[in-house]
């Protein structure tokens, strides 16, 4: 079935450096979505991308939609250390159902103050 | 607060009992969705729902589980004869479909340990 591939698995930054994930396909994805969850938390919606070369921002956080449709990256700049967590990609298989979303397996984000 | 509540938040179980978890969307949202999620991995879909018809089940969806969504507003996952290997952060989404869009928002969560 489709996958979604995320690099890299972590990072550990100090506060204040910009970061930059992202998320491949052998598919293509019509709609990319990108969550951030917390310990103990539900994903958080931070970013959602519709149109292949979409570029959206979100205050520090800028994600864009890939051109070939099969990935998409997300960048945060000058991170603080409530930014860690971990950053999923995630989409509705392309022909199928639209009902379920396939995640990756996630990056996740360590700051040092 | 009107995001998407799920309790109980923990359940702490013992093997071959069994649990029923609750989920309550947003309010006016059309579907909902459960979701499992094991440690390192990203959530994997179980089932969904559009009002309150069952649309597609996961063949992650054993027949120990079952989802139901009466009313079409809350809805509730139950296992049963819980194993150890059901132990995992059942996580639940809804969305209201728009067009091409249908952005799904998640609850807390719910953690369940089988013992």
């Amino acid at each position: 079935g489709q996958q979604l591939n995320q690099s890299p698995q972590s990072m550990f930054i100090q506060e204040g450096e910009d970061v930059s994930m992202n998320c491949t396909s052998s598919s293509i994805f019509n709609t990319w979505l990108w969550y951030k969850q917390e310990p103990g938390e539900g994903p958080v919606l931070l970013i959602a991308l519709y149109k292949a070369g979409e570029l959206t921002s979100n205050g520090r956080l800028t994600a864009q939609f890939g051109i070939t449709r099969k990935d998409s990256f997300l960048n945060i700049s000058a991170s603080i250390p409530s930014d860690v967590g971990i950053y999923f990609c995630a989409g509705p298989p392309y022909g199928g159902s639209q009902g379920n979303l396939i995640f990756g397996k996630g990056t996740k984000l360590s700051v040092k103050p | 607060d009107t995001g998407v509540s799920q309790n109980p938040r923990h359940k702490i179980t013992k093997r071959g009992q069994n649990v029923t978890f609750r989920c309550d969307p947003i309010s006016e949202h059309n579907r909902l969705y459960w979701y499992r999620q094991t440690l390192g991995q990203g959530p994997e879909f179980l089932t969904y729902f559009q009002n309150e018809a069952q649309l597609e089940k996961s063949r992650l969806l054993s027949d120990r589980f079952s989802a139901e969504r009466p009313k079409g507003s809350f809805s509730t996952l139950e296992i049963q004869r819980t194993e150890q290997g059901d132990s995992a952060m059942y996580l639940c989404a809804s969305s209201n479909r728009q067009g091409s869009t249908d952005t799904q928002y998640f609850g807390p969560g719910t953690r369940l340990t089988v013992l």
